[in-house]
């Protein structure tokens, strides 16, 4: 079956302008997360959304970052004036559920973005 | 939080050789440990994972062992092939967490 997929695969922006990252999850999967990739870097854990429970936000690096899942399927991440420190892989990943946190996590192939 | 230290950060060998990544982690409540491998331009990739309640388990050439007393982790790959070249990463949760904490990577290269 289809897997996550995420677009774009690339994205350019200036110094300053949003940008929104869309993601979409497998079918049938309840839980949906992002993840941060520096370049060079691990994965760092960003957001995680689980059914209709109110997000986990507590990866978020600053309020400029903030994140949505509209009905339970697709998400968007958006980062509002951005940086250049913004500039990394965004990589997102769904489950089926989360019990006990041991769910296995399938990622999509990420957006590449750049911010000049 | 969990903190994951990942070695080594690359690694070469030849092929038909044995490779050998190592990871520890700080939180002894963690309890389960996946490992991703990924190449260029893709998303990570499963390729094994471990739970608490086993000290080691193995999928044809790839095998994990786990050891919670001294609480580090390692994958094994045998028989290496110039396809298992890739980065490659171990992961971490807590029961009552909902996300994985990573460990650096390791760039592995298969030589031929």
């Amino acid at each position: 079956g289809a897997g996550v997929s995420q677009s774009p695969s690339n994205k350019v922006t200036e110094k300053g302008k949003d940008v929104e990252l869309r993601c979409d999850p497998i079918s049938g999967h309840t839980a949906l997360y992002w993840y941060r990739q520096s370049l060079g870097q691990g994965l760092e854990f960003l957001i995680y959304f689980q059914g209709n429970s109110a997000p986990d936000k507590s990866g978020l690096p600053s309020d400029r970052f903030s994140a949505e899942r509209t009905g339970g399927s697709v998400s968007t991440l958006t980062i509002q004036r951005t940086q250049q420190e913004d500039s990394a892989v965004y990589l997102c990943a769904s489950s089926l559920s989360t019990a006990g946190g041991q769910e296995t996590q399938y990622f999509g192939p990420g957006t590449r973005l750049l911010v000049l | 939080g969990e903190n994951v230290e990942q070695h080594p950060s690359t690694l070469s060998v030849q092929e038909g050789d044995s490779a050998v990544i190592k990871c520890t982690y700080s939180d002894s409540a963690s309890n389960y440990f996946p490992w991703y491998k990924q190449e260029l331009g893709k998303g990570p990739q499963l390729i094994i994972d471990i739970r608490s309640n086993v000290g080691e388990k193995k999928d044809q050439r790839i095998a994990v062992t786990l050891n919670k007393t001294a609480k580090h982790f390692s994958l094994h790959i045998t028989e290496t092939q110039p396809e298992d070249s890739a980065v490659y990463f171990c992961a971490a949760s807590i029961d009552s967490a909902r996300q994985l904490t990573f460990g650096s990577g390791t760039q592995l290269t298969v030589l031929p």
